[in-house]
């Protein structure tokens, strides 16, 4: 099972708007709706951010939002802010193995 | 409120064997299925073991199927990964992780090292 496809670094300004993208295939992205994005800063843990593609845990601003459209996967930072700074990481099931994206830096300007 | 604490790293020798453990509670473990997750230094996350609630069902990445097992004690609320004939490309932070329904990971612990050298 290859890695799913993100871009190495994405930048934006406080209070723009990023977009990060997340390329599988029909066999994980496109083939079930279970896609989920992950926050990690450095030396941290893993944060879930979005679940099943668009759906957002308690507690994650309204800010993070997520879309799916055939086989890519794309996550959406409204607002920047400073502490939005960090690596993504979408992940998506295919059949009984996960597979993870190689991550993507965000770094507000 | 959920909480995962792994312990077992450590550094082993090439070949070498390392049992890692992950303490759960706040959950009814037996509900969730679980995940062994790990980060090379300076990597991305590579998903490598996952088990079913009861754990009756397990799952491992083609990178490690044959070398590590994933196994739990509900009895104890612990996740274990047996990880056998280490090498050098095995070395990272892994970290356990709560499914929270859909293949996702919505709890995680702060992960062990690993470290496989000679």
């Amino acid at each position: 099972q290859s890695a799913l496809t993100q871009p190495r670094s994405v930048s934006g300004s406080p209070g723009q708007s990023v977009t990060i993208s997340c390329t599988g295939t029909s066999s994980d992205v496109g083939g079930y709706d279970y896609v989920s994005w992950y926050q990690q800063h450095p030396g941290k843990a893993p944060k879930l951010m979005i679940y099943d593609v668009s759906q957002r845990p308690s507690g994650v601003p309204d800010r993070f939002s997520g879309s799916k459209s055939g086989n890519t996967a794309s996550l959406t930072i409204s607002g920047l802010q400073a502490g939005d700074e960090a690596d993504y990481y979408c992940c998506s099931y295919a059949g009984n193995p996960r597979v993870f994206g190689g991550g993507t830096k965000l770094t507000v300007l | 409120e959920v909480q995962l604490l792994e312990s077992g790293g450590g550094l082993v020798q090439p070949g070498g064997s390392l049992r890692l453990s992950c303490a759960a509670s706040g959950f009814t473990f037996s509900n969730y299925g679980m995940s062994w997750v790990r980060q090379a230094p300076g990597k991305g996350l590579e998903w490598v073991s996952a088990i079913s609630g009861s754990g009756g069902s397990t799952y491992h990445a083609a990178s490690v199927r044959g070398r590590f097992t994933i196994s739990k004690d509900i009895s104890k609320n612990t996740l274990y990964l047996q990880m056998n004939s280490l090498r050098a490309e095995d070395t990272a932070i892994y970290y356990c992780a709560k499914e929270g329904g859909t293949a996702n990971f919505d709890y995680w612990g702060q992960g062990t090292l690993v470290t496989v050298s000679s």
